[in-house]
């Protein structure tokens, strides 16, 4: 069971650029990254996920390095509503998938 | 994406007593999870509610205590059992749909408060 680990917290200003990373060094062959995002209240709602190299959807980017020991979750242009907690989980679906979240990043995001 | 319902939404309950948590979804579904958030804290799964099977419960969590029924693809329920002000939590229903790979949807949640 690949274990993760994130930054407690983080802090940006509206506008900046934001990136998330986590390590997870016993990631399986098989496994995907994932990351989710959750606000007060809130169940945690999926954000992007890859395999290898960089994944892009319209609000975020997600970088994986070739030895996939960790990510990078990008965040553009972030703006008070993006002030959640991130987290990223590693595995691959079926019989023996247990997603465990990790502490995740809680970020705030200033004016 | 998948509609996932939880009922109630929100109780008040005595120490000693039972509440059953009821998780609806509108698409099949592979996989089925129950998880606890307490406040400020990350999501722990308590365990994988297997169709017409026992749950698998993680480290930590018994069926005695959180006896979990799946009869179907898309209904599942999580009983609190002899609660105590220790289980005062968040409880999150969580789902994988079938043909999807890792994407998780989660309930809106069951904010439980024992007295």
């Amino acid at each position: 069971l690949a274990k993760t680990t994130q930054p407690i917290s983080m802090d940006s200003y509206e506008g900046q650029e934001v990136n998330i990373t986590c390590s997870h060094n016993n990631i399986a062959t098989n496994d995907y990254i994932t990351w989710y995002q959750q606000f007060p209240s809130q169940g945690p709602r999926f954000i992007i996920q890859g395999y290898k190299t960089k994944v892009t959807n319209e609000v975020a980017s997600l970088f994986i390095p070739a030895d996939r020991k960790s990510s990078t979750l990008s965040l553009p242009r972030v703006s008070l509503s993006d002030t959640a907690v991130y987290y990223c989980l590693v595995g691959v679906s079926g019989g023996s998938y247990i997603p465990t979240f990790g502490r995740g990043t809680s970020l705030i995001v200033h004016p | 994406s998948a509609v996932i319902s939880q009922k109630p939404s929100r109780d008040i309950c005595q120490r000693g007593t039972s509440l059953t948590i009821q998780c609806q979804v509108d698409s099949q579904v592979t996989m089925m999870f129950w998880y606890r958030q307490q406040p400020g804290q990350s999501l722990t799964l308590i365990a994988t509610a297997n169709q017409g099977s026992e749950a698998t419960y993680e480290s930590g969590f018994v069926i005695d205590k959180f006896p979990i029924s799946r009869p179907n693809l898309t209904f599942s329920t999580l009983t609190v059992s002899n609660m105590s002000p220790e289980d005062s939590s968040i409880y999150l229903c969580s789902v994988i749909l079938a043909g999807d790979y890792n994407e998780q949807f989660f309930g809106p949640g069951t904010r439980l408060t024992v007295l």
